[in-house]
């Protein structure tokens, strides 16, 4: 049963414009989000977070938006840059545990 | 810097044997976890220790799979008796402090092909 999905597979985009990669959850307790990016045979890297407090939360380039009534988060990329073409995985957690939920991940391609 | 590492990066099993992967963890993390990656999926929690307490083994599929940390900073994750759908990349990441608002930082993983 996949709580969080990432329901875009791929995804490309031309450098300098902007990236929008999204993800929906099913779990109403989920209360703490993120996103890591993820470059071929290298571990998951943090890139950004949001509490279930907030709407948004930015980054330089990168910002992340929830929707708590659709159960959506999405992340913006702005501008992007081919240095930026990587799998990204949201993940949530509840307030209870140390369990993260991760999506499939969406792989991300910037084109020069 | 020194990341978190892991051994072997690539370990190729016959059904039925056992395996050892093992995860070398930042200096000083208190926390350590160990997630399952199957190919086009997310990574699954696996387990979670605190030093060398294990508090949360929810995430391992069966009896077969066993971690350790004795003496709370390098882990070995074992499988025995190794299946096919064991066949993943196994991550491992550490986090200075225990609680989930402290970043993980990941292991490049183990890929295990079980033939």
């Amino acid at each position: 049963d996949q709580q969080v999905k990432q329901n875009s597979p791929s995804l490309s985009v031309q450098e300098g414009r902007i990236s929008i990669l999204n993800c929906d959850y099913t779990n109403s307790m989920f209360d703490y989000f993120l996103w890591y990016k993820k470059y071929p045979a290298e571990g998951p890297t943090f890139l950004i977070s949001i509490s279930s407090i907030k709407d948004k939360n930015e980054d330089g380039r990168f910002t992340v938006f929830l929707n708590k009534s659709a159960k959506h988060l999405s992340l913006h990329i702005v501008p992007s840059q081919p240095g930026d073409s990587a799998v990204y995985f949201c993940a949530a957690s509840t307030n209870t545990g140390n369990q993260f939920y991760f999506g499939t991940g969406t792989s991300l391609t910037v084109i020069p | 810097g020194a990341g978190v590492s892991q051994s072997p990066r690539y370990k190729v099993a016959k059904r039925g044997q056992d395996v050892a992967l093992r995860c070398d963890p930042i200096s000083g993390h208190v926390s350590l976890f160990w997630y399952q990656q199957a190919l086009g999926q997310g990574p699954e929690f696996l387990t979670y220790f605190q030093n060398e307490a294990q508090l949360d083994k929810s995430g391992l599929p069966s009896d077969r799979f066993f971690a350790e940390r004795p003496e709370g900073s390098v882990s070995t994750l074992k499988i025995q008796r190794t299946q096919q759908e064991d066949s993943a990349v196994y991550l491992c990441a550490s986090s200075l402090n225990s609680g989930r608002y402290n970043e993980q930082f990941f292991g490049p993983g183990t890929r295990l092909t079980v033939l």
